[in-house]
Order: C-alpha cells, then sequence, then structure tokens
C-alpha cells in the first residue's frame, strides 16, 4: 500500500522567511503529486499538482514544488511567507494504477506577524 | 454550478445507530472518494470508486459502507461497528483519464458527532 509521510507537523515561521515542507511518499509506480491548502475553517484547496514534464512545479500564491523521483520526494517551498499563508498543508499522492489518492498527515503552519 | 455537495454539514447521531452521508457531485468525474479528517491526522482514506459499482476499501474502511449505483452519487454509511464515529468526513471526486486525470475537488464536509 502506498504511504505519504509529512516530516513537519507544526512549523512556526516569522513573516518573510523561508518556508519547505517536506513530504515523501512510498510506490514505485508513476504517481500524480498534490499540495493542497486548507485555511482555518475553510475548504481544501488545490496549491499545485505534478503529473509529468518538469519536476518543478509552480503553483498559486508564490509556492512551489520539486519533483524528486529518485528520492520519493516532493517537497513544497515559498521563498517568504506572509502572515495569511497561516495553514495547513497537505500533500498527497495518487498512483496512476488503480487511481487511490493517498494523504499525508498534514503539516499546520504558523506564520507570525 | 458544478462541484460537489455533501448534505447535511453537521449531524448528530445516538450511539449504535447507522447513519448515511450523502455526496452528490454534477462535474461528471469517474472517481469519487471518502475521507475521515481528525486533528493531527491529516486525511485517511475510507473508500474510494473508479467506476459505477464498483468501490475499493482504503486504510481505515472497518464500520464503514458505501455503495456507487450512480456515476454521480456516493454515499457512506458508518455502521455502529465503528468504534468512533465522530469526526469530519469529506467527500471528493476526480475525472480519470489515461493520462491520469484531474486533482480532487472536495466537498464541504460532513461533520458527524455521535453521542
Amino acid at each position: 500500500a502506498q504511504s505519504v509521510s509529512q516530516h513537519n507537523h507544526h512549523v512556526i515561521l516569522s513573516e518573510a522567511a523561508s518556508l519547505e515542507l517536506g513530504c515523501n511518499y512510498s510506490y514505485g509506480g508513476t504517481v500524480n503529486l498534490f499540495w493542497y491548502v486548507q485555511y482555518p475553517g475553510q475548504h481544501l484547496q488545490l496549491l499545485l499538482k505534478y503529473f509529468s514534464g518538469d519536476p518543478l512545479v509552480k503553483g498559486i500564491k508564490g509556492f512551489e514544488a520539486e519533483f524528486i523521483k529518485s528520492k520519493f520526494s516532493f517537497n513544497l517551498r515559498k521563498p517568504s511567507v506572509q502572515w495569511s499563508d497561516t495553514a495547513e498543508y497537505f500533500c498527497a499522492v495518487r498512483d496512476n494504477a488503480g487511481n487511490m489518492l493517498t494523504f499525508g498527515g498534514g503539516t499546520r503552519l504558523m506564520v507570525k506577524p | 454550478d458544478g462541484g460537489i455537495t455533501q448534505s447535511p454539514k453537521y449531524l448528530f447521531r445516538k450511539e449504535g445507530q447507522n447513519v448515511t452521508l450523502s455526496c452528490e457531485q454534477n462535474l461528471n468525474h469517474d472517481a469519487m472518494y471518502w475521507y475521515r479528517q481528525d486533528p493531527g491526522q491529516g486525511l485517511r482514506l475510507i473508500y474510494y470508486s473508479q467506476i459505477v459499482n464498483d468501490f475499493q476499501k482504503g486504510d481505515i474502511a472497518e464500520g464503514y459502507s458505501v455503495s456507487r449505483e450512480k456515476k454521480e452519487s456516493f454515499p457512506l454509511t458508518v455502521t455502529s461497528a465503528q468504534k468512533n464515529p465522530t469526526a469530519f468526513y469529506l467527500c471528493a471526486s476526480s475525472l480519470q483519464t489515461p493520462q491520469g486525470g484531474t486533482e480532487a475537488f472536495f466537498g464541504q464536509g460532513t461533520r458527524l458527532t455521535v453521542v
């Protein structure tokens, strides 16, 4: 069975600091990769996705992620966070064969003004 | 407007009763999913379905049942066998294509409280 690990459960940063959230998955086949964000009291929203092609993908609100196949990783980055980035972030992996979509445990980010 | 509708938003049930959560989508998506979200545990997959009349167990299927009689509907029943049913339940759908498909789109969720 595939699994997704997000190593940081809670992250606290000051505004303008750089952000990197780790995501590793276990599945040997072809995958699609996603990062979702959940702002307090709101629905899950897609930040970015990787299906194929350039392993460096850019998403909304200045976020980007890099797919490193050899490391089974899809880390999320943002050069300079804002207070409005305070939210919970989820990494997700879908296997192309069975279409099973698995989420990581989430990382709760707090940005101090 | 196209989207995923979960109802009700809040649901209260007595312990020992079965309860069914509704999920409807008009996006013409093939795949549908049910997740349970608990604080600190992310989203855990309960069941998913790739096509009508077919579904697979996820990581925490025990105590739950589903059906997929129509493409647009994927109801989840929380049975009395589920030991800790109080949680936030999310339904999602995605389009499946030979190239892989789309991202998952989520409903607004149903918060189930068992008393």
